[in-house]
C-alpha cells in the first residue's frame, strides 16, 4: 500500500529565507506526484505536477524535483514571503492506482 | 469561471439524521472525488467517478453514498450521521485518471 510522509510536519522561517519542503513515498511505480498548498480553512490548490519521467517543474519561486527511485521529493521556495505562509501538500499518483494518496503536509510559518 | 463548487459550506446535524453535499464542476472533467480531511489523518479518498453514471468505493466509503447521475455533479450523501462524520468534506475533479486535481472549497460537517 502506497504510504507519503511529509517530514517535518511544521517549519518557522524568517522572512527571506530559501527552504526546502520534504516528501517521501514507499511504492516508486507512479504516474505523478503534485504539490498542493492549503490556506486555513480553504480548499487545496494545485502548485506544481511532476511526470514520473520528468526530474523537476518550476513555477516562480518554487521548484519540485522527483527522485523516482528513491522515492523522494523536495520543493524548494527560494526567498520565502509572509504571503507563502500555509500548509503544504504532497500525494502520488500511483500505476496501479485509482486517486491521488496524500501526506499530511508541512505547515509552514514565515515571519516578517 | 468557477472551477469546482461545494454546497453547503458548513452544516450541523445531529445523530441519525440524513444529508447531501453537492459538488458541481464547470471544466468538463470526467474525474470526481469526495475526500474527508481530519486532524492527524490528512486527505482520505471515501468515493470517486471516472464518469457520468458510474461511481466507486475509495480508502473509507462506509457511511456514505454517492451519485453521479450528471457530467458536472457529482453528490456525497450520508444517510444516518453519525459523530465520526464530522470532518470537513472536499471534493476535487480532474480532466483525465491521473490529471491535474481542482478542489473545492470544502463542507464543514458537525454531528452532534
Amino acid at each position: 500500500k502506497q504510504e507519503v510522509t511529509q517530514i517535518p510536519a511544521a517549519l518557522s522561517v524568517p522572512e527571506g529565507e530559501n527552504l526546502v519542503l520534504n516528501c517521501s513515498f514507499t511504492d516508486s511505480a507512479i504516474y505523478n506526484l503534485q504539490w498542493f498548498r492549503q490556506d486555513p480553512g480553504k480548499g487545496l490548490t494545485s502548485l506544481l505536477l511532476i511526470q514520473s519521467s520528468q526530474r523537476e517543474q518550476t513555477s516562480g519561486r518554487l521548484n519540485a524535483s522527483l527522485d523516482k527511485s528513491s522515492g523522494r521529493s523536495t520543493l524548494y521556495i527560494a526567498a520565502s514571503q509572509p504571503g507563502d505562509s500555509a500548509t503544504y501538500l504532497c500525494a502520488v499518483f500511483g500505476q496501479a492506482g485509482t486517486a491521488l494518496i496524500f501526506g499530511k503536509g508541512t505547515t509552514l510559518s514565515v515571519s516578517s | 469561471n468557477a472551477g469546482v463548487t461545494q454546497t453547503p459550506k458548513f452544516r450541523v446535524l445531529k445523530t441519525g439524521q440524513s444529508m447531501t453535499l453537492l459538488c458541481a464542476q464547470d471544466m468538463n472533467h470526467e474525474y470526481m472525488y469526495w475526500y474527508r480531511q481530519d486532524p492527524g489523518m490528512g486527505l482520505r479518498l471515501i468515493h470517486y467517478s471516472v464518469g457520468e453514471g458510474t461511481t466507486a468505493k475509495g480508502e473509507v466509503p462506509d457511511g456514505y453514498n454517492v451519485s453521479r447521475l450528471k457530467k458536472q455533479n457529482f453528490l456525497l450523501g450520508l444517510e444516518s450521521a453519525a459523530p465520526s462524520q464530522t470532518s470537513v468534506y472536499f471534493c476535487a475533479s480532474s480532466y483525465n485518471r491521473a490529471g491535474e486535481l481542482f478542489f473545492g472549497e470544502g463542507s464543514r460537517l458537525t454531528v452532534l
